[in-house]
């Protein structure tokens, strides 16, 4: 079958790193992307990895390596705005299919 | 430009009963498709339309759902007779054919379906 794992929870405080993993089983794997989703609003793209390797995107970081079926998402100096849900997500089918996990909701405290 | 556009936002129905969603996507794109997310798990993929033609429809979890994209812009999805377990929130969500390799699917905000 086709998966993704991804923790549920993660807290940090303003002005910290953090780090989201996700591991992946998916047939026919062409990249990794994230999402961000507000509470009541739409996901919204933040990247995608194609190749090994690290995609940085201002505050926003994404890992991935083959290898290891394995991608990360890094988020640098969080605002409380940055406070949601993240799901990485796995695409398929000549990239035409994206599969998503489970979702990680980020807490950030003051 | 006018994003991915889902209605109604909320629905509260009675088991057995039918209830249409409709999605407009962002105009010019080919791929449509239709997630649902049920509370604290995944968005699970349902199907995948490329313009009229269902592309890939794996995801449909029985018959009582029936997806349709005449003409090829906006899309409905119907479940007759609905079910407890079809509460969730339909996302719909577009991307142009170039795209589809990059990853990147534009969202709606999603339809909240609560089957009482």
């Amino acid at each position: 079958g086709q998966s993704l794992e991804q923790p549920s929870e993660v807290t940090a405080v303003e002005g910290a790193i953090v780090q989201i993993n996700c591991t992946y089983q998916t047939s026919g794997f062409y990249g990794l992307s994230w999402y961000q989703q507000h509470d009541g609003g739409a996901p919204t793209f933040l990247s995608y990895n194609a190749l090994d390797g690290l995609e940085e995107t201002g505050r926003f970081s994404s890992f991935l390596s083959r290898s290891d079926s394995y991608g990360y998402l890094l988020l640098q100096e969080l605002q409380m705005k940055d406070s949601a849900s993240y799901f990485c997500a796995g695409s398929t089918s000549g990239g035409f299919k994206t599969i998503f996990g489970a979702g990680t909701r980020l807490f950030v405290k003051a | 430009e006018a994003g991915v556009t889902q209605f109604p936002s909320h629905s509260v129905i009675e088991k057995g009963q039918t209830v249409t969603l409709r999605c407009d996507p962002i105009s010019g794109h080919d791929n449509l498709y239709w997630y649902r997310r049920v509370m604290g798990k995944e968005i699970k993929f349902l199907l995948h339309f490329v313009k009229e033609s269902k592309q890939d429809e794996s995801g449909m979890p029985n018959n009582r759902f029936l997806a349709e994209r005449t003409g090829g812009t906006y899309s409905t999805l119907k479940v007759q007779p609905a079910e407890l377990e079809d509460s969730g929130v339909y996302f719909c969500a577009s991307s142009n054919t170039g795209q589809g390799g990059t990853g990147e699917l534009f969202f709606g905000e999603g339809s909240r379906l609560t089957v009482l």
